[in-house]
């Protein structure tokens, strides 16, 4: 989980702003993925690409949107029409196609005030 | 779609003695199942993982088992120490070609000297 980086590491914004995470990896991995995490609380996918110039979403997609334009990034943008973005981000890349082991990048944590 | 279920969400032991985590999953396609360990404020990291093709898995002190008749999995910890104390992550795999997983909410295990 070496080769999956996140920046920044801490990042404040204030309500109404768009903000972009992002997310590089050199692992060579087809997938990647962006959870959120609240505090307390498991892993919830908000997007997943298997692929470049692919992506779909996940379970709490709305608010969020992400690119996929090279294999080695995959940056989230936080939308002003996200109503609770306060959180901790993580990225994560698996090889795919049937290689199931996600590797997670150190994460981001947003705070929108 | 699938869905995982663990328990207990806060386990305390004392150091030396051996912790167990459980988790149940829905979906009896499901091939794969990790498990995670996160430090507080770090990226989760796999510490062990199983397929569905295999009964039991160790690896030192960790050891994980699977039940597919019913559906659960659990992750053994021998020997407690102080360092495992951590919020621990089960997941499991989804059948579709998204390779996804889905996580349970999470065990927060302390270890007491």
């Amino acid at each position: 989980d070496g080769g999956i980086t996140q920046s920044p590491k801490y990042l404040f914004r204030k309500e109404g702003q768009n903000v972009t995470l992002s997310c590089e990896q050199n692992l060579n991995h087809d997938a990647m993925y962006w959870y959120r995490q609240d505090p307390g609380q498991g892993l919830r996918l908000i997007y997943y690409s298997q692929i470049v110039n692919d992506f779909q979403k996940g379970d709490i997609a709305e608010g969020y949107s992400v690119s996929r334009e090279k294999k080695e990034s995959f940056p989230l943008t936080v939308t002003s029409a996200q109503k609770n973005p306060t959180a901790f981000y993580l990225c994560a890349s698996s090889a795919g196609w049937g290689a199931h082991e996600q590797y997670f990048g150190p994460g981001t944590r947003l705070t929108v005030t | 779609g699938e869905n995982v279920e663990q328990h207990p969400s806060t386990l305390s032991v004392q150091e030396g003695d051996s912790a167990v985590i459980k988790c149940t999953y829905s979906d009896s396609a499901s091939n794969y199942f990790p498990w995670y360990k996160q430090e507080l404020g770090k990226r989760p990291q796999l510490i062990i993982d199983i397929r569905s093709n295999v009964g039991e898995k160790k690896d030192q002190r960790i050891a994980v088992t699977l039940n597919k008749t019913a559906k659960h999995f659990s992750l053994h910890i021998t020997e407690t120490q102080p360092e495992d104390s951590a919020v621990y992550f089960c997941a499991a795999s989804t059948m579709d070609s998204s390779y996804k997983l889905i996580f349970g909410s999470g065990t927060r295990l302390l270890v007491r000297p």
